[in-house]
């Protein structure tokens, strides 16, 4: 059974760097059949998907447009996690922060089957 | 970046059918835009109830089903019940990038 644990500090200040992880039990941050996400919800901008990091021989990340210029994320094999950085932030960036697990089954991506637990994370001074 | 519409809210009927409709800004939905449908509750994560346009996954009830119809993903609801009530919400995937939806509250009354 996979599960994502997130941990990181549910207040930051406007023009700093938040920071989540996403530990992962049951799977490899380094699976060649995975890739692992970031995803956030706020009541003014829905759902919106942040960016993913995989590995195929070598590490790869897709990242939004909204947020291209400001996300990073990394994985650590060593801990089995991957962490999002999003610099520059500003109240806007206040919201639920979700990871999650694609798992590639043969032909088939299944996207985002299993979800961390969310994080609140306020964006204020 | 591409922007998904989906209607804001519907009403259903207990036992009625609604179909709930996902467009993308680029132009007519396609398989290859892999449509996923996710059902949202208050107080948890989303979850998926339709992944490449109209595959279903095992807890997935049958009264669910997804197709591409009329340049859009589609989601129909047969048979509503009232554990139906809830946020729906698509995903498309241009290349390496996926956009959610802007979510339709689905009402069951």
């Amino acid at each position: 059974q996979v599960q994502l644990q997130q941990s990181g500090p549910g207040l930051v200040k406007p023009s700093q760097t938040l920071s989540l992880t996403c530990a992962i039990s049951g799977d490899s941050v380094s699976s060649n059949s995975a890739a692992w996400n970031w995803i956030r919800q706020s009541p003014s901008r829905g759902l919106e998907w942040l960016g993913r990091t995989y590995y195929k021989s070598k590490w790869y990340d897709d990242y939004a447009v909204s947020v291209k210029s400001r996300i990073t994320i990394n994985p650590d094999t060593s801990k089995n996690q991957f962490s999002l950085q999003l610099n520059s932030v500003t109240p806007e960036d206040t919201a639920v922060y979700y990871c999650a697990r694609d798992k590639i089954v043969g032909a088939t991506t299944l996207n985002f089957d299993y979800w961390g637990q969310g994080s609140l994370v306020t964006v204020s001074s | 970046q591409a922007v998904v519409t989906q209607e804001p809210s519907l009403t259903v009927s207990p036992g009625g059918t609604v179909t709930l409709t996902c467009g993308s800004s680029t132009g007519a939905v396609t398989s290859g835009h892999y449509p996923y449908w996710f059902q949202q509750k208050p107080g948890q994560a989303p979850r998926t109830l339709i992944y490449d346009t109209s595959n279903k996954r095992s807890w997935t009830p049958a009264r669910f089903s997804g197709s591409l119809l009329g340049g859009k993903a589609a989601l129909t609801l047969s048979g509503a019940q009232p554990e139906d009530e809830a946020e729906y919400y698509c995903l498309l995937s241009y290349s390496g990038a996926r956009v959610f939806g802007g979510g339709t509250k689905l009402t069951v009354l």
